[in-house]
């Protein structure tokens, strides 16, 4: 069993620019939350995908948006870079209850 | 809302030494709690998990009891190794939100020496 994947592991952008973070989930999940963790902080929600809709979002800007596929993965969008979007960007996947299986994130720097 | 508050650290033990990290939450109802943990360089692992409240959750000789009279859910080890050196998060999952939404504290930087 492969796990929660995510790509790419490490990022570099510039501010204004957009990125686009991708997730696999755990086989047999049906569910795909994104977590923003700042340095020094605890992972905060971004949103979550299930049957290909967002079903719930958290204190997040328009910017960040996602797409959830037939196959269950999953993408995160971040427009309009601006500094503060530097974090480790987790992914999450569950069958609809609360136990969550994280991947091991993808490092965005935006400079 | 949701919160979750954990003890602040970074917190530096000797090998064989007891450990608590301290967590206390606020939530609608009666939540889930866990403890994750995540190594330098990785993403979040589940270390243990209690869904109600006397329920005591055990894993690789950690320990932590669902609290409700108190809110908490504070995590023990009764002799840590080096190889434990990891950051401890405390989070909880309300039932009255959907699944997969948690609330996380800070997190707590241990370090055992040896």
């Amino acid at each position: 069993d492969a796990g929660v994947t995510q790509s790419p592991t490490h990022l570099i952008k510039t501010r204004g620019q957009q990125v686009t973070l991708r997730c696999s989930p755990k086989s047999g999940h049906d569910t795909v939350s994104w977590y923003q963790q700042a340095l020094g902080q605890g992972p905060q929600f971004i949103f979550q995908y299930y049957e290909e809709e967002e079903r719930q979002r958290g204190n997040f800007p328009d910017r960040f948006s996602g797409h959830q596929f037939p196959n269950y993965s999953s993408e995160l969008n971040v427009n309009a870079l601006l500094l503060g979007d530097s974090a480790l960007y987790l992914c999450a996947s569950s069958t609809d209850s609360y136990e969550q299986y994280f991947g091991p994130g993808t490092r965005l720097t935006v400079t | 809302g949701d919160s979750v508050t954990q003890m602040e650290g970074p917190v530096t033990l000797s090998e064989e030494a007891f450990l608590t990290i301290n967590c206390t939450y606020t939530a609608t109802g009666y939540p889930s709690l866990f403890w994750y943990v995540q190594y330098p360089g990785e993403g979040l692992q589940l270390l243990l998990k209690a869904t109600k409240a006397d329920d005591k959750g055990s894993n690789k000789g950690f320990e932590a009891t669902y609290r409700k009279e108190t809110t908490s859910f504070h995590l023990e080890k009764g002799s840590v190794q080096v190889s434990d050196s990891a950051v401890y998060f405390c989070a909880l999952h309300s039932a009255y939100t959907n699944a997969g939404k948690s609330t996380f504290g800070d997190g707590t930087t241990l370090t055992v020496k040896p």
